[in-house]
């Protein structure tokens, strides 16, 4: 089945661009997503890629997709505290049964 | 705006028992779906629904129940529990499949079997 590996922590400096990477193994996802979850809530979407795109940018956040070598990264320009959190890739299929990656906890330190 | 709205927000069970976990939505969506989120790791689907009187298996369906019976309820039935299923279950809903409709999630409830 679908496989989705991110590193499990990256720390950053308050101000410092942020890069999170996944890659994937089951490169039928139509979208590609990028979840926010703060301490002790939900889920949030934070932005998604179709998966017949290279880049999406949206405010301080650059989707990157690799579809050659099943990579997906993104980026947070001038990151700041508030951006401490986990995050998670995903990916999604007809009935949108999303596939999570394991999560990957930003620490901004300030 | 209610949105998804998961009940009770913490429960303990003792090994056997059994319980339901409450989740709604407001947003007719058609298509809810149950995760589960162990400690460190990322979410794994355990059952999901694509509207009212539907519902399929996910990556880890054993020992959980579901039903549909509205568009709005999609209630999670552990029957016998195990320490296996301690976790944090979130609820999902989405308006369409395969579509840049983001999943709205509720915010958890937190199950621990002793």
């Amino acid at each position: 089945g679908e496989d989705v590996e991110q590193s499990l922590f990256l720390s950053v400096r308050e101000g410092d661009s942020s890069v999170i990477n996944c890659t994937y193994t089951d490169s039928s996802s139509t979208y590609l997503y990028w979840y926010k979850q703060e301490p002790g809530a939900g889920l949030q979407l934070l932005t998604y890629i179709f998966s017949n795109m290279d880049m999406k940018q949206d405010q301080r956040l650059t989707v990157l997709l690799n579809k050659k070598d099943k990579h997906l990264s993104l980026r947070i320009a001038d990151t700041q505290t508030g951006d401490s959190a986990i995050y998670f890739c995903a990916g999604g299929g007809a009935t949108n049964k999303l596939i999570f990656g394991t999560g990957t906890l930003l620490a901004v330190q300030p | 705006n209610a949105g998804v709205t998961q009940t009770p927000k913490f429960r303990i069970l003792k090994i056997g028992q059994s319980m339901t976990l409450q989740c709604t939505q407001d947003m007719n969506h058609n298509y809810m779906y149950w995760y589960r989120q162990d400690p460190g790791m990322g979410l794994k689907l355990i059952y999901y629904s694509v509207g009212a009187g539907i519902t399929d298996k996910g990556e880890v369906p054993n020992g959980y129940n579901v039903s549909r019976s509205t568009t709005e309820d999609f209630p999670l039935r552990l029957e016998l529990a195990a320490p296996s299923q301690t976790s944090v279950y979130f609820c999902a809903s989405t308006e369409r499949g395969n579509s840049n409709q983001p999943q709205h999630f509720g915010d958890g409830t937190r199950l621990s079997i002793l």
